[in-house]
């Protein structure tokens, strides 16, 4: 059984551009969440989309988004990129929304704006 | 709001030591704890869960972790470690105070020596 595969696994941008990520989450998975390596916040919650709705969304500007499609996989849209945006993007795949879940998740995408 | 306090940064220990990474949380409703591990330049791997149950809960390649409501602690231990288990370890927990969000603590850098 395939993991949850993210794609590219690196990315060079400058700042001022917007750069769209890709996920697809193991197979019969319909819960996505996408969270925010950096070494100086850590781990920190973007959003989760189950059934191709936001459920949840974290503390973060409007230039974070995404979106989820009808076969589960999604994007996350990073738009007027600024220095600050460099990290590790994870996403992570459940079979269900519920509290004791498992989250799998990918490899990220790292991030890179210059 | 839900949070997740691990007080190492690193831990520094000789191979075939014992290990303890310490990790507390604050809630006060019903919690699912779950102990990470990322090896360098990876996604996050689940190392074990606790849901339910027993309180203690064990993974199959040696560690295992205690669930503790009255000190609301769940710390992770092993008492021979070995040169791979090199890596940085993330306690998380789910609860109905932060939705179905994952709440990460900062991460413990453990580090074998020979």
């Amino acid at each position: 059984k395939a993991g949850v595969t993210q794609t590219p696994r690196y990315l060079i941008k400058t700042r001022g551009q917007q750069v769209t990520l890709s996920c697809s989450p193991i197979s019969g998975h319909r819960s996505v969440s996408w969270y925010q390596q950096t070494p100086g916040q850590g781990l920190q919650f973007l959003f989760e989309y189950f059934s191709e709705t936001q459920r949840n969304k974290g503390n973060f500007p409007g230039r974070f988004s995404g979106r989820q499609f009808s076969n589960s996989r999604s994007e996350m849209n990073v738009s007027t990129l600024e220095l600050g945006d460099s990290a590790l993007y994870l996403c992570a795949s459940s079979r269900t929304q519920g509290y004791d879940t498992e989250a799998f998740f990918g490899q990220g995408t790292r991030l890179t704006v210059v | 709001a839900q949070s997740v306090t691990q007080l190492d940064s690193q831990v520094p220990v000789f191979e075939e030591a014992p290990v303890e990474l310490r990790c507390n949380y604050s809630s006060s409703v019903s919690v699912y704890l779950f102990w990470y591990v990322q090896y360098p330049n990876q996604g996050l791997q689940l190392l074990l869960k606790y849901l339910s149950g027993s309180t203690l809960v064990e993974s199959i390649n040696g560690f295992e972790a205690e669930f503790n409501k009255s000190q609301t602690s769940f710390h992770l231990r092993k008492p021979s470690v070995h040169i791979s288990d090199t890596a940085e370890y993330f306690c998380a927990v789910r609860s109905s105070d932060s939705s179905y969000k994952l709440i990460f603590g900062s991460g413990t850098r453990l580090l074998v020596r020979p």
